[in-house]
């Protein structure tokens, strides 16, 4: 089945730096990959998701950019602030239907002012 | 909005408890999910339901059943809770292929 690797586990930045994180995936039949943002005692919410047809988007200071060939795909922040700290998960949706994701483990990352 | 709501926020248990952690969506989806959710393991999927009646296993069903008897409310069942089965276990629903997952906001289970 599909497996989804998430690097790095932590991320500490300055504020107004850029925050880069990478995941991979292994079925190349996935075709949708979001990410999550899990601020600290919340649940998990959409801040972003591509499609396969797609090699990039950008929603104002955030941007994902995908790499079908290589499986990989990657969340970049610009001009962080502190409250980007939170926990960021990306997923895929496997083939196969049913909508499901599988999700990485996780970033934590901290903005420091 | 969606509303996916979870039962409870904090759950203790006993060893050996049958325990039950009810999830309810407001919105009509037919996909339901339960994660998982374990520092430095991310979410992973326990169970899953594409229509009332219907359940498919996912990553890591052991110690753990569904039922999903109407649309809008999607049950985990630990038949007999272990104390490796404390964790946070989160909820979520999709409307279709692609689209947006809405989570519940979490159940902490404690087993003791």
């Amino acid at each position: 089945g599909e497996n989804v690797e998430q690097h790095p586990s932590t991320l500490s930045v300055q504020e107004g730096d850029s925050a880069v994180i990478k995941c991979t995936y292994s079925d190349s039949a996935s075709n949708y990959f979001p990410w999550y943002k899990q601020e600290l005692g919340k649940r998990p919410q959409l801040i972003i998701d591509i499609r396969s047809n797609v090699g990039e988007k950008k929603d104002q200071r955030i941007a994902v950019t995908l790499n079908k060939t290589a499986k990989h795909f990657s969340l970049h922040i610009t001009e962080t602030q502190p409250e980007d700290s939170a926990v960021y998960f990306c997923a895929a949706s496997p083939s196969g239907g049913y909508n499901k994701l599988i999700f990485g483990a996780g970033t934590r990352l901290a903005v420091h002012p | 909005d969606v509303k996916v709501t979870q039962s409870s926020r904090y759950l203790v248990k006993r060893t050996g408890e049958k325990v039950f952690l009810e999830c309810v969506q407001d919105m009509d989806h037919e996909n339901m999910f339960w994660y998982r959710q374990d520092p430095g393991l991310g979410l992973r999927l326990i169970y899953f339901s594409y229509d009332v009646k219907m359940k498919e296993k996912g990553d890591i069903p052991e110690g753990y059943s569904v039922s999903r008897e109407k649309k809008e409310r999607f049950s985990l069942i630990l038949e007999s809770a272990s104390t490796n089965q404390t964790s946070m276990y989160l909820c979520a629903t999709v409307w279709a292929v692609n689209t947006e997952a809405f989570f519940g906001q979490g159940t902490r289970l404690t087993v003791v």
